[in-house]
């Protein structure tokens, strides 16, 4: 069964430009989430979504927004990159049956933003 | 909002020994989960173990085990007999049994483990 799929692995971009990045969730789970993580901030929940519908978010400006599709599949976006943008961005999913059960979450090797 | 607090930056074991990590947490909660992940240079985050907060019984993953002192808010990782591999960053982390809060985690800021051959 093949994990949490992130693309792409590296990613390079200049202060100001917007950047998208992917996550493929594992077959059948229906839960995507993603986080931050940075040296100084730890890891940071950005959002979640579950059956295309954003179901919580965090303390994060409007910048940073993401979507899912009908196959699970997400995408985060970040417009008018900051230098403090530079973090490594990690996807998780989870099997959730229903709203009041939620298995662990299993997360993918992550994208490297830099911002220059 | 829940906290969750890691008090050891660092910490070093000897190969085949064993080594504690400290986890403490905030909550007013009754109904949640608890986790140790662990993140190797690769990057990619394991789950190590996980430990429901109604469950009495202390979790026990192989070489790993918890300390679940609900009362004290305390959750600790002890990993026995210690090898290589084990080398990492570890993160606890806390999940919310409330169904609005849905899968989001709530991260310690992690221990470096490291093992001495």
């Amino acid at each position: 069964k093949a994990g949490v799929t992130q693309t792409p692995r590296y990613l390079i971009k200049t202060r100001g430009q917007q950047v998208t990045l992917s996550c493929s969730p594992i077959s059948g789970h229906r839960s995507v989430s993603w986080y931050q993580q940075t040296p100084g901030q730890g890891l940071q929940f950005l959002f979640e979504y579950f059956s295309e519908t954003q179901r919580n978010k965090g303390n994060f400006p409007g910048r940073f927004s993401g979507r899912q599709f009908s196959n699970s599949r997400s995408e985060m976006n970040v417009s008018t990159l900051e230098l403090g943008d530079s973090a490594l961005y990690l996807c998780a999913s989870s099997f959730t049956q229903t709203l009041a059960y939620a298995t662990e979450a299993f997360f993918g090797q992550g994208t490297r933003l830099t911002v220059v | 909002a829940q906290t969750v607090t890691q008090s050891q930056p660092e910490m070093s074991v000897q190969e085949a020994e064993t080594v504690t990590l400290s986890c403490t947490y905030d909550t007013s909660e009754s109904d949640y989960y608890l986790f140790w992940y662990k993140q190797p240079p690769s990057r990619q985050m394991i789950l190590v173990i996980r430990q429901e907060a109604y469950k009495q019984q202390n979790a026990t993953e192989n070489r790993f085990s918890v300390n679940f002192q609900k009362a004290a808010k305390s959750f600790s990782l002890k990993i026995s007999d210690s090898q290589l591999g084990d080398a990492a960053m570890y993160f606890c982390a806390y999940r919310s049994g409330n169904n609005n809060a849905g899968n989001m985690l709530t991260f310690g800021g992690g221990t470096r483990l490291m093992v001495k051959p």
